[in-house]
């Protein structure tokens, strides 16, 4: 069956340092893999879409990668603020269907 | 601009009783409509999408149904809810455009507790 992996411990780093999240996936073969952010008690927000054509995708200070050999997707934010402590999730869509793993939660540290 | 609206926030529910949660969306016509529930600490689960007016499909047999009675309103229901029904629950759209998706919006979710 389809399955996401995301690191289940949280993600502790310090401010002004880059934070990286890994979303790897298993007998699956997306057309489009996303981000989003969920804050406590809220619904995920959007963040960023790459498709299955596209190595890197940008905005702003995230940054993303999709690599369908290893199966596998990289996010990067870029002098991590406080404000960006939150739960990351990955998702992957084929056919209007969007499948999330559980996410990781990061703290940013002032 | 698109919005989605969903209610209630909260719901305190006893086992057995009925359900009924609704979702609407503004600003955007035919989207996909889609409920889905996370469980404390846990990921999201998908549990109906909607490609259009009374076009439900089924992710997980469980209690609950969802319905699409017009084309910007998706409706999650039971008719006896189970304690394991507890969760916060979130519906969203997308639109498919040429192929191509654009990523899902979500409403502010429903915390439901069955007691």
């Amino acid at each position: 069956s389809q399955k996401i992996e995301q690191n289940s411990e949280a993600l502790n780093i310090q401010e002004g340092k880059t934070a990286t999240l890994t979303c790897n996936y298993t007998n699956y073969s997306p057309a489009y893999l996303q981000w989003y952010r969920q804050d406590p008690g809220r619904g995920p927000v959007f963040l960023l879409l790459i498709r299955e054509n596209e190595k890197e995708k940008r905005k702003e200070r995230l940054k993303v990668t999709f690599d369908t050999t290893l199966k596998q997707s990289l996010f990067h934010i870029t002098a991590s603020q406080p404000a960006d402590s939150a739960t990351y999730l990955c998702a992957l869509s084929n056919t209007g269907k969007l499948i999330f793993g559980q996410g990781t939660t990061l703290q940013v540290k002032p | 601009s698109q919005t989605i609206h969903q209610w209630p926030a909260t719901l305190v529910q006893p086992v057995g009783s009925p359900l009924s949660l609704e979702c609407t969306v503004e600003g955007t016509s035919n989207p996909n409509l889609y409920w889905y529930r996370q469980a404390a600490g846990r990921g999201l689960q998908l549990l109906f999408y909607s490609v259009g007016i009374g076009q439900i499909s089924s992710e997980v047999p469980q209690n609950l149904s969802a319905s699409r009675p017009q084309d910007r309103q998706f409706i999650l229901s039971s008719k006896k809810l189970l304690l394991s029904d507890s969760g916060f629950y979130l519906c969203a759209w997308s639109v498919w455009t040429g192929g191509s998706n654009y990523g899902y919006t979500f409403g502010s979710g429903t915390r439901l507790t069955v007691v």
